[in-house]
């Protein structure tokens, strides 16, 4: 399996401070991907990081690719209340292959 | 407005039963998936379709089965050969090129009475 683990599994901070969620995973791939999820609700794309890619940036999410170590990582800065939700990380294989999905972090952020 | 709609919204399926989760999506999408979630867990790929009349088993297909019969719409039936269904479900649809992102609906929670 090439399933994305997520590390840790819940993160609890309080607003204005950073989050720093990682992601492992097994084989070569094309992109990976980290999607939000709000309690009950359907997942959302937040970035796409391609593997020739190191770091990408949008809004307050900054996320890097180190695939020598087969490792991601998604820093949300200065979070907000608004950011509670847990976080997924996403792989694709190389050549076409559907995405799979690590378990997730849980973050909650407190005002 | 594009996107994917999921209906209902919560299901109940009795013993033995067989119900069906409806999937539709407007974004002109070939591709589109479900996803089972349990508590704490990620997704599991169920069924996924690159194109219409065709689909493939995913890693759990055993006790569900889909269609594909319109671009747009992509629905689930739970088996009663599913013998744990309880689990909140979700559709997704995609482009079909390298590096296409997944567009979710809202999900469906399915319990058994």
């Amino acid at each position: 399996s090439q399933q994305g683990e997520e590390d840790p599994q819940a993160l609890s901070i309080q607003e204005g401070e950073n989050a720093t969620m990682n992601c492992s995973y097994k084989t070569s791939i094309n992109n990976l991907q980290w999607y939000r999820q709000n309690s009950g609700r359907g997942l959302v794309h937040l970035i796409l990081i391609r593997s020739n890619e190191r770091e990408k940036h949008s809004g307050r999410l900054r996320v890097t690719l180190d695939t020598s170590k087969k490792s991601s990582s998604l820093l949300i800065t200065a979070s907000r209340a608004a950011d509670t939700a847990s976080y997924f990380c996403a792989t694709d294989g190389s050549g076409y292959s559907t995405l799979t999905f690590g378990k997730g972090t849980m973050l909650l952020v407190s005002p | 407005d594009g996107g994917i709609t999921q209906s209902p919204k919560y299901l109940f399926r009795k013993e033995g039963q067989n119900v069906t989760l409806s999937c539709e999506q407007n974004l002109n999408h070939d591709a589109m998936y479900w996803y089972r979630q349990d508590p704490g867990q990620g997704l599991r790929l169920i069924y996924y379709s690159q194109i219409v009349n065709d689909f493939q088993k995913g890693d759990i297909a055993e006790g569900y089965s889909v269609s594909r019969e319109k671009k747009e719409s992509f629905p689930l039936t739970v088996t009663s050969a599913q013998k744990n269904p309880t689990a909140f479900y979700l559709c997704a649809s995609s482009g079909t090129g390298l590096n296409e992102k997944l567009f979710f609906g809202s999900g469906t929670q399915l319990s058994v009475l």
